[in-house]
């Protein structure tokens, strides 16, 4: 089956760790994103990349950090630096042509104790 | 700034009528716009899509209306079924390339 996995669906954290966020996809897409969802808020863009070993900030990426060493991998770290981490993550990822709708993942809700 | 709107937080609806969901945009380089549904705690479901060279898109129950000159674009849902009730986001991505904007989201629910 393709898709987009994200794990864990859970995550907990003490203030102050850094905390790395799995997305995974198996659909041969070329570009990943990662957004941010808050009660009452759209989805904002943290981080996205187009093409493997780059990648560009989104609106809110300040706190955030990301790679792309492989195609199919896009992990995201929130570091301690982002000020309000707990929020619901989403991965997202989309044919390079243009017309085409974004796949997202399930999300992974992370929660900073 | 919010380059896409959904002014509307929440909308309530009777089985079997109408839902329409709006959603205004601000820049003039969209020229795709899309539609998700998203259940809590998953991720969105894409819906319907439409480009800026039409004004209708139609998908069994589900028809989006596009207004360049507005602006705006809106979701209609006929007949609207209880397994409607999820949260709708309106979607805008420009020509330039592969980013898309979203609204902050229409939670509908539909009323048996």
């Amino acid at each position: 089956d393709g898709g987009i996995t994200q794990s864990p669906k859970y995550l907990f954290r003490k203030e102050g760790q850094n905390v790395t966020l799995s997305c995974e996809q198996n659909l041969n897409h070329d570009a990943m994103y990662w957004y941010r969802q808050d009660p009452g808020q759209g989805l904002r863009l943290i981080y996205y990349s187009q093409i493997v070993n780059d990648f560009q900030k989104g609106d809110i990426a300040e706190g955030y950090s990301v790679s792309r060493e492989k195609k199919e991998s896009f992990p995201l770290t929130v570091t301690s630096a982002q000020k309000n981490p707990t929020a619901f993550y989403l991965c997202a990822s989309t044919d390079q042509n243009l017309y085409n709708e974004q796949f997202f993942g399930p999300g992974t809700r992370l929660t900073v104790l | 700034d919010q380059q896409v709107k959904q002014n509307s937080p929440s909308l309530s609806v009777q089985e079997g009528r109408i839902s329409i969901l709006n959603c205004d945009y601000t820049n003039s380089m969209f020229d795709y716009f899309l539609w998700y549904k998203k259940y809590p705690a998953e991720g969105p479901t894409f819906l319907i899509s439409i480009s800026s060279i039409k004004d209708k898109n139609e998908d069994g129950r589900f028809t989006v209306f596009l207004n360049k000159s507005a602006k705006h674009l809106s979701l209609h849902i006929v007949p609207s079924q209880p397994g409607d009730s999820a949260v709708y986001f309106c979607a805008a991505s420009p020509n330039t390339g592969n980013q898309f904007y979203f609204g902050t989201g229409t939670s509908l629910t539909v009323i048996p």
